[in-house]
């Protein structure tokens, strides 16, 4: 079975850059996906195709991707930012979310 | 404008059943895989279940697999949950959702609570 693995949780102060990795082996041949969920709401959609960024989303917003690792990147994450952040990626039968991962912007 | 709206949930016995059902607007249903996606109190997202735009394939996650099953019907634009052999651990809010791969067209409905406690 597929497996994706996220920090828990990462820490920044307002202004800095935070970077959220997601690590698993189908990233190498699947495509990820970035979600932002704000208690008491659904996922928001902040990345997809490892690297494209809908419209709406701040520009502050990016991904990257290398082998086997998919990185969210917030440059110069608000306090508006604070949230959780899933990783996702889809296999041929099936899907797989991250863990998860709580971002605290002090 | 796409909305999905999720409906159904309720507080169940352990070993009770439910069903769920999503009814979207803005899309026409019969081109899109459905899916559906459960969130566990204070607990990540976990995939519970997709179906192919008309019904030929369905594939589950491995925690629901034998207990739940997925259905469509095109014409109400809707999908169902239907869930049997309820647990504790499958407490959770259930979220419909609709995706196109490798496009941001992805839609998620505001969810809907199953409780299962005695």
């Amino acid at each position: 079975s597929y497996e994706l693995t996220q920090p828990s949780s990462v820490s920044v102060f307002p202004g800095q850059t935070a970077r959220i990795t997601c690590s698993g082996d189908i990233l190498s041949k699947k495509y990820a996906r970035w979600f932002q969920q704000k208690p008491g709401q659904a996922p928001v959609l902040m990345i997809y195709k490892d690297t494209e960024r809908p419209s709406g989303i701040p520009e502050r917003f990016s991904g990257s991707s290398s082998e086997t690792t998919v990185t969210l990147t917030i440059s110069g994450a608000q306090v508006e930012d604070e949230a959780d952040y899933y990783c996702y990626s889809a296999g041929d039968n099936i899907w797989v979310f991250g863990g998860g991962t709580q971002l605290t912007v002090l | 404008e796409v909305k999905l709206v999720e409906s159904g949930g309720g507080v169940v016995q352990p070993g009770g059943s439910l069903r769920l059902s999503c009814t979207g607007s803005g899309i026409t249903f019969n081109n899109f895989w459905m899916s559906w996606i459960r969130q566990a109190p204070g607990k990540g997202l976990e995939w519970v279940a997709k179906m192919k735009e008309e019904g030929s394939e369905k594939y589950y996650g491995e925690s629901v697999k034998g207990r739940f099953t997925i259905s469509r019907d095109n014409a109400e634009n809707s999908v169902h949950l239907e869930m049997n052999s309820l647990r504790a651990e499958d407490t959770a809010i259930y979220y419909c959702r609709v995706v196109v791969s490798t496009t941001d067209f992805d839609y998620w409905g505001l969810g809907t609570l199953v409780t299962v406690s005695s």
